[in-house]
């Protein structure tokens, strides 16, 4: 199976650092991207497979992976961070699967 | 600049075809390859597949093989996706991404702002 597994939601106070999981065997091989899906708007990348942030996403997002374990970091969370996250990679197949997403609440 | 401009929000009924579009500018269309996801309604993201427009080579979803169709034409810079056969079921938000290939691994830098299908008697 392919399949990514995500906390269906997480909570964080403002300011504080938390850390969103993706987990799935194809992260043994293959890397995860991050998107943020805010209410009503197009998931926009936050993190690519190189852990880089696209210009404009602040430096407090990070990322990182560890067996079949691939997390998002938030450190210093603030207002407008509350959204959807999604994860993604690929399986050995080159099908694309994603996560089923995480809610933050800040 | 970067931009993937999709076509406007759609209403059908069963049984009804249906194409919409995905409008890029701002890089070489020909060499990157195009991906389609959907979003039904209150949840998750779904990737049903991509298109390299270079040579309108395909790959779909298994899940989704067969229930769509993509295409491009690059005289336009336009991708798109199509049904011939709508279902009740295929109603929801449909987004293009600029699919990126690096380090083995895939990712998505520029999405479209999403279609709407609504699928309704």
């Amino acid at each position: 199976s392919s399949e990514l597994t995500q906390d269906p939601a997480v909570s964080v106070a403002l300011g504080q650092t938390v850390r969103i999981t993706c987990q799935g065997d194809s992260l043994r091989s293959y890397f995860a991207s991050w998107y943020q899906q805010k209410p009503g708007q197009a998931p926009v990348l936050v993190i690519d497979v190189k852990t880089n942030r696209p210009s404009g996403i602040p430096d407090r997002f990070s990322g990182s992976r560890s067996g079949n374990t691939a997390s998002m970091t938030i450190t210093g969370a603030q207002a407008e961070d509350e959204a959807d996250y999604y994860c993604n990679s690929r399986d050995s197949s080159g099908n694309v699967v994603f996560g089923g997403g995480t809610k933050l609440t800040v | 600049e970067v931009q993937l401009e999709q076509s406007g929000a759609e209403v059908r009924k069963p049984g009804e075809s249906l194409k919409i579009s995905c409008e890029t500018s701002g890089y070489s269309f020909t060499t990157y390859w195009i991906a389609w996801v959907r979003q039904m309604p209150g949840k998750g993201l779904e990737w049903l597949g991509i298109i390299y427009p270079g040579d309108s080579k395909t790959r779909y979803s298994p899940s989704f093989q067969g229930q769509v169709t993509f295409s491009a034409d690059k005289s336009i810079t336009t991708a798109y996706l199509q049904w011939s056969s709508l279902k009740a079921s295929d109603t929801a938000m449909y987004y293009c991404a600029r699919h990126i290939y690096d380090s083995g691994s895939y990712y998505y830098d520029y999405w479209g702002q999403g279609t709407l299908v609504t699928v309704s008697s």
